[in-house]
């Protein structure tokens, strides 16, 4: 059963970069099929798409992200990363990586993680 | 961008009652809409695919249908394990989700 798991610094002071890696762990990243995201849930709010890669690097983002963000994957570790830039305190959320299924037209987000707060605060 | 509209924005309903959630896309989506719990300080969870499709292991009580713009999940017969929050989410163009219909128990 896969299972993924969010890590990284849970307080990240404004204007800096946020970076988060997602470990997964009962299935590998390489075996292909499936893409990788990663999703936040700001405070008592909905839920926003950040953006997604593919085990042999290929990605993409939600526009309104695009120019701040970066995902990265070490398929010899078995993770991928989330890079933010210039954060603010809007930035605040918890994030979450998931793996994206797809099947024909069909796409799904499953499993997640846990969930990770990140705080922009200085 | 497509816009999902949840509503009610929160629902308080009594065990055994049948709960019915709507959810409106800004344009036509096809079938193309998945429905997600959400409880309490936990990621969410795939509950039903392709508008009307049960993901395997989830209760029969939970039922999606609809397609182009307007969606519906209903749980026919509310449980106390069911509370939590529901979310639509689109994958017709990109990813969107709506914004939460939060289920209490009356």
């Amino acid at each position: 059963q896969v299972q993924l798991q969010e890590s990284g610094p849970g307080l990240v002071k404004p204007s800096q970069t946020l970076s988060l890696t997602c470990t997964v762990s009962g299935g590998s990243i390489s075996s292909g099929g499936y893409y990788w995201s990663w999703i936040r849930q700001h405070p008592g709010k909905g839920l926003e798409w950040i953006g997604y890669i593919y085990y042999s690097g290929s990605t993409y983002y939600n526009p309104s992200l695009k120019s701040r963000v970066t995902i990265s994957v070490d398929t010899s570790k078995n993770q991928f990363s989330l890079k933010l830039s210039s954060v603010t305190a809007a930035d605040t959320a918890v994030y979450y990586c998931a793996r994206e299924g797809v099947t024909g037209t069909t796409h799904w987000f499953d499993p997640w993680g846990q969930g990770t707060l990140v705080t922009v605060s200085s | 961008d497509i816009q999902m509209t949840q509503s009610p924005s929160s629902l308080s309903a009594s065990v055994g009652d049948r709960v019915t959630i709507t959810c409106q896309a800004s344009q036509d989506i096809s079938n193309y809409l998945n429905w997600y719990q959400q409880k309490p300080g936990k990621a969410p969870k795939l509950l039903i695919y392709d508008a009307s499709n049960l993901e395997t292991g989830v209760p029969s009580r939970f039922s999606g249908s609809g397609s182009g713009t307007d969606f519906t999940f209903t749980i026919s017969s509310l449980q106390p394990e069911d509370i939590a929050t529901y979310y639509c989410q689109q994958y017709d163009n990109l990813y969107t989700f709506g914004q939460g219909t939060k289920l209490e128990i009356k």
